[in-house]
C-alpha cells in the first residue's frame, strides 16, 4: 500500500507569487488533513476534509489559503499571494476513519523570498 | 484550548540505556494520543496510537503509556540504539474534532 505522497518536495517562490501544493492520500482514506510547521514552532492544524467536504477549516490562517479536494481523492492547497511568513513545511495526513492513526506524507518545504 | 508540552527539548543518552520521553497536555478530554518520530528532512512516522480508553500500547522496544486524568503520556524506549536518534513528537487527538495538537518535540541523540 502506497503511503501519503506530496508534491513538490520543495518550492522556492518570491513574495506575491502563487504556489499550489498537492497531496495524494492513502487509497481508501476518506479523511485528509493539512498541517504546517513554521520556523521554530510546533506543527499546527490547518484543515480537515471528509471526502470532498471541508469538515474543519479553523486552522486556515487567512483567505490567501485555499484548499480543495475535488472528487474526494487528492487535495491541493493554494497560497495566493504568498507572504514571507508562509515559509515552512506543509504536511498532509490521511486516515481511514475517526480515531485511527493519521499517516503523514513527507511534507513540502515552502520558502518565500 | 489544548496545549501539549514535551520536556526536555533535547536528550542525549549512551547506547544501550533505557529512556523515557514525556508529554503533557492541558485538556483531558482527548480522543487519542499518537507518538511520532521525525528524522531530519523527513516526514513523520507514526510509532504508536493510544485510544483514550487504553492505558498503554507496545511495539517492539517501544512502550507508550497514557494517564488521561493527569494529562500525561510517556514513551519508553528500551535498549536504545543509534538508529533511535530522531525527534519524537507527541500529538493529542481532541474529543469533538479530528485535528491533532502537537508538542514541540524532544530531539533524542543516542551516543554510540
Amino acid at each position: 500500500e502506497a503511503g501519503v505522497t506530496q508534491f513538490p518536495s520543495h518550492s522556492v517562490i518570491e513574495k506575491g507569487q502563487t504556489v499550489t501544493l498537492r497531496c495524494d492520500p492513502i487509497s481508501g482514506h476518506d479523511n485528509l488533513y493539512w498541517y504546517r510547521r513554521v520556523m521554530g514552532k510546533e506543527i499546527k492544524f490547518l484543515l480537515h476534509f471528509v471526502k470532498e467536504s471541508k469538515q474543519d477549516e479553523s486552522g486556515m490562517p487567512n483567505n490567501r489559503f485555499l484548499a480543495e479536494r475535488t472528487g474526494g481523492t487528492y487535495s491541493t492547497l493554494k497560497v495566493q499571494p504568498a507572504e514571507l511568513e508562509d515559509s515552512g513545511v506543509y504536511f498532509c495526513a490521511s486516515t481511514r476513519a475517526r480515531g485511527h492513526e493519521q499517516y503523514f506524507g513527507p511534507g513540502t518545504r515552502l520558502t518565500v523570498t | 484550548k489544548q496545549e501539549v508540552t514535551q520536556i526536555p527539548a533535547a536528550l542525549s543518552v549512551p547506547e544501550g540505556e533505557n529512556l523515557v520521553l514525556n508529554c503533557s497536555f492541558t485538556d483531558s478530554a482527548i480522543y487519542n494520543l499518537q507518538w511520532f518520530r521525525q528524522d531530519p528532512g523527513k516526514g513523520l512516522t507514526s510509532l504508536l496510537l493510544i485510544q483514550s480508553s487504553q492505558r498503554e500500547q507496545t511495539s517492539g522496544r517501544l512502550n507508550a503509556s497514557l494517564d488521561k486524568s493527569s494529562g500525561r503520556s510517556t514513551l519508553y524506549i528500551a535498549a536504545s540504539q543509534p538508529g533511535d536518534s530522531a525527534t519524537y513528537l507527541c500529538a493529542v487527538g481532541n474529543f469533538g474534532n479530528e485535528k491533532l495538537t502537537f508538542g514541540t518535540g524532544t530531539r533524542l541523540t543516542i551516543i554510540p
